[in-house]
């Protein structure tokens, strides 16, 4: 199946950092999606990019679809505490015979758990 | 905009016991989604509907779970019997079309069957 592998699975950095983080599949996707999970709430949409070489930044974060569409990374510079949360890759399942792309069963990578000490 | 409404909250329960969660999507979106979150398996893709029909049930875990959607505005999970293993958070998710924009989930039940 289409499995997404997340690294690092875990980060503690201090405020101000720059953090890196990435995933990468065997698969090909057509979109990759980059969630941020709050402690006790459902994940949020953070990223979405959709074109292989794609660069796409939101505020301090920044987003790459990588070039083989295999790979995607998540940079988030001069962190802050309310950074801290748990940050989720995802791509949807790709329908062959559809002429497009299908959201609805998205892969999720194991995400990445951020601390941020003040 | 309300955002994706869940209920309840956190759940406790005994291993035996029925357990409903609830959720109400946002206005308008026509998919919705159930998912479990673990520790050990991370997010999974229980059930999704389009238009109140049920459209992929590949991911329910076994015949104790089921899924309902009466009307737009409302879909009910449920497992009957519980058991300590369902302990999970389950969230809900809706989006407006399966070729739009990715998915609005909701805050979660926390469940925990003891």
């Amino acid at each position: 199946g289409q499995q997404l592998n997340q690294s690092p699975q875990s980060m503690f950095i201090q405020e101000g950092e720059d953090v890196s983080m990435n995933c990468t599949s065997s698969s090909i996707f057509n979109t990759w999606l980059w969630y941020k999970q709050d402690p006790g709430e459902g994940p949020v949409l953070l990223i979405a990019l959709y074109k292989a070489g794609e660069l796409t930044s939101n505020g301090r974060l920044t987003a790459q679809f990588g070039i083989t569409r295999k790979d995607s990374f998540l940079n988030i510079s001069a962190s802050i505490p309310s950074d801290v949360g748990i940050y989720f890759c995802a791509g949807p399942l790709i329908l062959p015979n559809a002429g497009g792309t299908s959201y609805g069963k998205l892969t999720f990578g194991q995400g990445t758990i951020l601390t941020v000490h003040p | 905009d309300a955002g994706v409404i869940q209920s309840p909250r956190h759940e406790v329960t005994e291993m035996g016991q029925e357990v409903t969660l609830r959720c109400k999507p946002i206005s308008g979106h026509d998919y919705l989604f159930w998912y479990r979150q673990t520790m050990m398996r991370g997010l999974e893709l229980l059930i999704y509907f389009n238009n109140n029909v049920p459209i992929d049930d590949s991911g329910m875990p076994e015949d104790r779970f089921s899924a309902k959607m009466p009307n737009a505005s409302f879909s009910t999970l449920k497992i009957q019997p519980s058991e300590p293993r369902d302990s999970a958070v389950y969230f809900c998710a809706s989006s407006p079309g399966l070729w739009s924009s990715p998915l609005h989930f909701g805050n979660g039940t926390r469940l925990t069957v003891t």
